[in-house]
């Protein structure tokens, strides 16, 4: 089974500060892994899948990067709204797993 | 639009069982695989068990194995997780959600693989395991 090793578990940063989450596979997952926003008490919202494809209607402050065994997600500039928490997953290989969680809050 | 509503959840005592169902609209539900995937409390996500678009095949999380079942009437739009001697450490919000159907090319089999992609998610329903 393929492990996601997500980093940091959760992040302390001020409005408009860009902020990066890691994401590693501990085997190549080619270019297969998404990430998710969820907010409390919601479903988990696709906003990348692809590594880098954002989905319609995602904000374009959002983005993905990486392949094989490293990845990474940016909010250029971050917005209230954004406060959630992030998971990346692969869906290279059954079974597709999920990374612990960036809890991303408000310094 | 793509929609799913889970419904069937609530309290089971440790040892019973429970059946979830997932009512689907907006896609055409026979051509899909689907998914359930759960979220404990205060945890993160958790994929349970993946369904192919004709019921031919499915597959389960070891923590799971042998305890649920997943189904699908494709008649009916709906797909189903069966709960069996569910423990507390089964408590969790549980989503219905839509595989993408997407494959890739794999070289060393000479032939395409399935990717598990999920693409839209229910607003799940909540099960606890309490005596």
């Amino acid at each position: 089974d393929i492990q996601l090793t997500q980093s940091p578990s959760s992040l302390s940063a001020s409005l408009g500060d860009r902020i990066t989450i890691s994401c590693q596979p501990s085997q190549d997952v080619r270019k297969y892994l998404s990430w998710y926003q969820q907010k409390p008490g919601q479903a988990p919202r696709l906003l990348i899948y692809d590594s880098s494809i954002l989905e319609p209607g995602v904000p374009s402050r959002f983005s993905g990067s990486g392949s094989g065994l490293h990845f990474t997600f940016t909010i250029s500039s971050l917005q209230p709204e954004d406060i959630a928490t992030y998971y990346c997953q692969h869906y290279y290989s059954l079974p597709p797993s999920f990374g612990q969680g960036t809890k991303l809050e408000i310094k | 639009q793509v929609h799913l509503m889970e419904s069937g959840g609530g309290a089971v005592q440790p040892g019973g069982s429970l059946r979830l169902s997932c009512a689907t609209s907006g896609f055409t539900f026979s051509t899909f695989g689907m998914h359930w995937v759960r979220q404990g409390p205060g945890k993160g996500l958790e994929w349970v068990a993946f369904i192919r678009f004709d019921g031919s095949n499915e597959h389960y999380a070891d923590s799971v194995k042998g305890r649920f079942t997943i189904s699908r009437n494709n008649s009916e739009n709906t797909l189903y997780l069966h709960m069996t001697s569910p423990s507390p450490e089964d408590t969790a919000v549980y989503y219905c959600v839509k595989d993408g159907g997407r494959t890739y090319y794999d070289f060393w089999r000479g032939g395409y693989s399935p990717l598990y992609y999920m693409d839209v998610w229910g607003k799940g329903t909540t099960v606890t395991v309490s005596s």
